[in-house]
């Protein structure tokens, strides 16, 4: 049962403090997407890869945000330092070039105090 | 600037009658939809998608049509049930394939009363 794996599925933090969510993508998918949903802004694109480069990222705070992939099976997003307004639910998707649709995990809710 | 709108934030439908959720976009380069369903505590599912190529694509209870010309695109669900309770986020991308990101709606939460 091919799925994304998303870790950890909460996280409570203070502000401040380093926060890092880990994704596992679907074997053999090339692409990876992270997603912020928030009340206000729906589902928001952080950043997405292909083949583990970096494509777009946008749409993600550049001082304190960072994604990373170290390897085919691993996406990291980290936020350093973490604020209140970081909390979220955050979403790791994978999708492969000759499908049509992203697959998504079941995301981190991260707060943030 | 949001790209792809749903005006809607809810509804609220009688199981077996049909639900209507509709999605606005601007981006005339956008050229495939698709609609995404998201339970609780749960990471968005996909749905059905439809090709700026066609008008139409029916599957099962889920149709979704898409009129070009209004850059609006809508979600029939025939007859709805309670289980189809969930939020329903409209996306558009350019060009097929996964590799193109998803830009998302808002999202709309249905209710489907028994």
């Amino acid at each position: 049962d091919a799925r994304v794996t998303q870790t950890p599925r909460h996280k409570v933090t203070e502000m401040g403090q380093e926060v890092t969510m880990r994704c596992q993508p679907i074997l053999g998918h090339n692409t990876v997407f992270w997603y912020r949903q928030t009340m206000m802004q729906g589902l928001e694109l952080l950043a997405y890869f292909r083949n583990r480069a970096p494509l777009d990222d946008s749409g993600m705070p550049k001082d304190r945000f960072s994604a990373e992939m170290p390897d085919a099976t691993l996406a990291t997003l980290k936020i350093q330092p973490s604020e209140p307004r970081d909390s979220a639910v955050y979403f790791c998707a994978s999708g492969l070039g000759r499908n049509t649709e992203a697959f998504f995990g079941q995301g981190t809710r991260l707060t943030v105090v | 600037d949001q790209q792809v709108k749903q005006n809607s934030p809810s509804l609220s439908v009688q199981e077996g009658r049909i639900s209507i959720l509709n999605c606005d976009y601007t981006n005339s380069m956008f050229d495939y939809f698709l609609w995404y369903k998201k339970y609780p505590a749960e990471g968005p599912t996909f749905l059905i998608s439809i090709s700026s190529i066609k008008d139409k694509n029916e599957d099962g209870r889920f149709t979704v049509f898409l009129n070009k010309s209004a850059k609006h695109l809508s979600l029939h669900i025939v007859p709805s049930q309670p289980g189809d309770s969930a939020v329903y986020f409209c996306a558009a991308k350019e060009g097929f394939g996964a590799g193109n990101m998803l830009t998302f709606g808002g999202g709309t939460r249905l209710m489907v009363k028994p």
